[in-house]
């Protein structure tokens, strides 16, 4: 069983969509990483929260430390958001989910 | 750009032989993680380094080891490789050890095993 599950795996959405990408855990935690991760390779941290909600342009992150959950928003979706989503989450150390693919159709 | 830079970005070797991959880390990070992505997995933690010395290993036998350098960069050697050991590896540089630190990630070096 994974530490970090993420939910959907897969995602297609039209542009100008409301996109969620969840995360559940089940290690105590002291922080949560939200990562995007471009075909390539390459991941750039998004978001670090270890409590309530955080936003950066068209980007929400929220997480409910009591409920072991968070969530990933995008709002009014587009192409270049297209990329590999993935939680991570620090407890003694750091757990990653597999990944949310998402593509976002012009 | 996160300015953290990997080399090479691609390699492939063979069953049995020894492999060095390398990493830049931003200047001032003194705390260089390791990761391994297996193709359609997260990164799994290989270990961490903190001023050139190891500060946590994840669930990865001793024939993974690594090195940091006073000048930001590190190592990652793996001896004997096996079949499973094709995957994307990743580093990573934080300002500090503490998990809350925000980590700037390199590009990866994909190795294939043959």
């Amino acid at each position: 069983k994974n530490e970090v599950e993420q939910s959907p795996q897969n995602l297609t959405a039209q542009e100008g969509e409301f996109i969620t990408i969840n995360c559940s855990y089940s290690v105590g935690i002291s922080a949560l990483h939200w990562l995007q991760q471009h075909p390539g390779g390459g991941i750039v941290s998004l978001f670090m929260l270890s409590s309530g909600k955080k936003k950066h342009g068209r980007l929400i992150a929220t997480i409910n430390i009591q409920e072991k959950h968070s969530s990933l928003h995008i709002t009014a979706s587009h192409p270049r958001d297209s990329a590999v989503y993935i939680c991570a989450v620090v407890g003694n150390q750091f757990y990653f989910g597999t990944g949310t693919s998402l593509t976002v159709i012009p | 750009e996160t300015g953290v830079t990997q080399s090479p970005t691609h390699l492939i070797k063979t069953r049995g032989q020894q492999v060095t991959l390398r990493c830049s880390s931003q200047s001032g990070h003194n705390t260089v993680s390791w990761y391994q992505q297996a193709l359609g997995q997260g990164p799994q933690f290989i270990f961490q380094y903190y001023r050139e010395e190891e500060n946590g290993r994840g669930n990865f036998p001793p024939r993974f080891s690594g090195l940091q350098f006073p000048n930001y960069s590190s190592e990652l050697n793996v001896n004997a490789l096996e079949l499973d050991d094709s995957a994307l590896y990743l580093c990573a540089s934080s300002l500090a050890t503490g998990r809350q630190e925000t980590q700037y990630f390199g590009p990866g070096t994909r190795l294939l095993v043959l």
